[in-house]
């Protein structure tokens, strides 16, 4: 159980293109979703926590404008890179926890985003 | 300040070795995730900590949570090549489902 999805798995695309990527619980709703950005062989580093029905809170530094979350149900979170530029190139990767006390994240698969 | 502190960052050992990761901070956490994560994949969970004191076992890995619940430390017995990958603990703080990670352990295991 507790399966999360990502789509795409990996996006080449021009610079100033708008990406959208796609984070589904598949098995299990979340109120909460997370979306962090890995760079090479660094840790996990998280960009923004993804509420249902509200506006996402981003981490300090995280331009909200650049990178668009909507968390239209309670097993979809899409984050959209708008108008990406080569610096956005990345390992984009999202989470989901199921409700309860203690519950871990689970993560998708994460998404490789290469702008030309 | 890099509030859960993970040591070693990289670690190559012979296949067959015993290897321990660790994983420490001055803050109490509610609960304490291992995960292990392969090149282009997402990290996959190990293990969840969650009382002080606990041991947990997943075949040949240990997963110990500090009795203050400040730290964890993994051990592996007789590690294997398939062991390979970067291994992540990541800690809940209380109230909040946010995860706070190490740096990660980038292990390699020669045959």
């Amino acid at each position: 159980g507790a399966v999360v999805s990502q789509h795409p798995s990996r996006v080449i695309c021009k610079s100033g293109t708008s990406v959208k990527i796609e984070c589904r619980s598949l098995d299990f709703q979340a109120t909460t979703m997370f979306w962090y950005r890995q760079f090479p062989k660094q840790s996990l580093m998280l960009m923004a926590t993804s509420n249902e029905g509200s506006k996402a809170t981003y981490e300090q530094g995280v331009e909200k404008d650049k990178f668009l979350i909507n968390h239209a149900s309670l097993t979809l979170s899409t984050l959209t890179v708008t108008s990406a530029h080569p610096e956005d190139s990345s390992f984009y990767i999202c989470s989901a926890c199921p409700g309860g006390d203690n519950q871990p994240q689970h993560f998708g698969d994460g998404t490789r985003l290469s702008i030309l | 300040t890099q509030l859960l502190e993970q040591s070693p960052q990289f670690l190559s050992i012979q296949e067959g070795e015993n290897l321990t990761v660790y994983c420490n901070s001055s803050s109490v956490f509610s609960s304490l995730q291992w995960y292990r994560q392969e090149p282009g994949e997402g990290p996959v969970l190990l293990v969840t900590v969650v009382t002080g004191g606990e041991v947990k076992k997943l075949k040949r890995l240990t997963f110990q949570f500090g009795d203050a619940r400040k730290d964890s430390s993994l051990h592996i017995t007789a590690a294997q090549p398939g062991d390979t990958g970067l291994y992540l603990c990541a800690g809940a703080l209380g109230g909040s489902e946010k995860l706070v990670f190490g740096k990660g352990t980038k292990l390699t295991v020669n045959p």
